[in-house]
């Protein structure tokens, strides 16, 4: 059992490229999430998806784009990368689509640069 | 809209004193609160959760929680920090009427604990 895991780890890109990062999970979880992290603004949600063909838009959505076409798998696609998207990219994943809300299991992480 | 606050960018505690990390929040209803804590380039681990009932909620690592509704607080503490406690803390909200299972992050807390 793995849990969430991200590809890749590190990515340096030029401005103007694109590029998707990679989530899987492996815990049957309904919900998927991807955050950014930027110092003293602690983790922001980009976008989320609440099942399998689903998507919806998050804080901070603008220049990002998501997919979600197998359960296990939430995509996070950057079309035109630039400066401003240089962050640390989390996935994270849930289950519970009623009742009390279940933790969220966090990925290790994506550290992006873009110069 | 939902939203919290960790006042303190920094906590500086000796080994073996007691560990407090603050949070307040705000929400529309009535909230879930969870604890993270985030090691040097690791993803986010969950620490606790209250959802209901007991306001001293007990988790991992030692850590407890005071939920206080008439200040809208969640602090996180520990009686006896220890030298592997040194991490960032992340303190977030859920409002029980949004959708999404969305979560909202506090800033962080970094705790350092010095021997």
């Amino acid at each position: 059992n793995a849990g969430v895991t991200q590809t890749p780890k590190f990515r340096v890109l030029k401005t103007g490229q694109s590029m998707t990062l990679l989530c899987a999970q492996d815990m049957n979880h309904e919900y998927m999430y991807w955050y950014r992290q930027d110092p003293g603004m602690g983790l922001r949600l980009i976008h989320y998806s609440v099942g399998e063909g689903t998507t919806a838009k998050g804080e901070v959505p603008d220049g990002y784009n998501v997919s979600r076409l197998k359960k296990q798998n939430f995509l996070l696609g950057l079309e035109s990368a630039a400066p401003s998207q240089t962050s640390v990219y989390f996935c994270a994943s849930s289950y519970s689509p009623s009742g009390p809300p279940d933790t969220q299991y966090f990925g290790p992480g994506t550290r992006l640069t873009v110069l | 809209a939902q939203s919290v606050a960790q006042p303190e960018d920094q906590v500086n505690v000796a080994e073996g004193n007691p560990l407090t990390v603050k949070c307040t929040y705000s929400v529309s209803g009535n909230p879930y609160l969870f604890w993270y804590v985030q090691y040097p380039n690791r993803g986010l681990q969950f620490l606790l959760k209250y959802i209901t009932g007991d306001n001293l909620v007990k988790g991992s690592y030692g850590f407890e929680a005071e939920f206080n509704k008439s200040q809208t607080s969640f602090h996180l503490k520990k009686p006896s920090a220890l030298v592997s406690d040194s991490a960032l803390y992340f303190c977030a909200v859920r409002d029980i009427q949004a959708a999404g299972n969305k979560l909202t992050f506090g800033g962080g807390t970094r705790v350092l604990v010095k021997p």
